[in-house]
């Protein structure tokens, strides 16, 4: 299974939006709502962001948002914030029951 | 509180086995789902696989069956992931991850993590 493929890099200044991409097949993003993103802080857990496409976890600021067409899956950011600087991962369920994450987005903020 | 704790840094040898835990509290253990995730230095994430302590039911990522072992102790809430002979490229962070939603798609909470280096 190849990783589902992200930018290697975005970058934004302070307040303004920003969207990662996440694209992958008819057998993982494209067939299944159950795509989810994860923000990584250098040497830190990954921390969940949004599930299922679209949904926020609480306490998880309402900056962040996710969509999905077809095969390609989105996180958009506004009102970007320094503390918004992080790794941030997709991932997504595939046919073969296994889920599948994307290679990896760097979010600069300038 | 939810709360997974990974155990210590590892220093192995290649051909060394190796066993790593992950103990949950805070919710019902034998409920969810709980599995690994891969970092290398420097990489991206990586799905292993999960087991569900309450039946033991386990699945793999096809790039790990057969390459790592997972298992789970629901008398002390605790999951495992374990080889029986370590190369140099095991070299990696290793997250434990509580698994939610339908088919155990949403990865909730998450373990700090535990290093493990394999080098001769």
């Amino acid at each position: 299974q190849s990783a589902l493929t992200q930018p290697a890099s975005v970058s934004g200044s302070p307040g303004q939006s920003i969207t990662i991409s996440c694209t992958g097949t008819s057998s993982d993003v494209g067939g299944y709502n159950y795509v989810s993103w994860y923000q990584q802080h250098p040497g830190k857990a990954p921390k969940l962001m949004i599930y299922d496409v679209s949904n926020r976890p609480s306490g998880v600021s309402n900056r962040f948002s996710g969509s999905k067409s077809g095969n390609t899956a989105s996180l958009t950011i506004s009102g970007l914030q320094a503390e918004d600087e992080a790794d941030y991962y997709c991932s997504s369920y595939t046919s073969s029951s296994t889920l599948l994450f994307g290679g990896g987005t760097k979010l600069t903020v300038l | 509180e939810v709360q997974l704790v990974q155990s210590g840094a590892e220093v192995k040898k290649p051909g060394e086995s190796l066993k790593i835990s992950c103990k949950g509290s805070g919710y019902s253990f034998t409920s969810y789902w709980i599995g690994w995730v891969r970092q290398m230095p420097g990489k991206g994430l990586e799905w292993m696989g999960i087991i569900y302590p309450g039946d033991s039911d386990t699945r793999y990522s096809p790039s790990f069956q057969g390459q790592v072992t997972i298992s789970a102790d629901k008398s002390i809430s605790t999951a495992y992931l374990q080889w029986s002979s370590l190369k140099a490229s095991d070299t990696a962070m290793y997250y434990c991850a509580r698994h939610s939603g339908t088919w155990a798609t949403i990865l909730i909470e998450w373990g700090q993590g535990t290093l493990v280096t394999v080098s001769s």
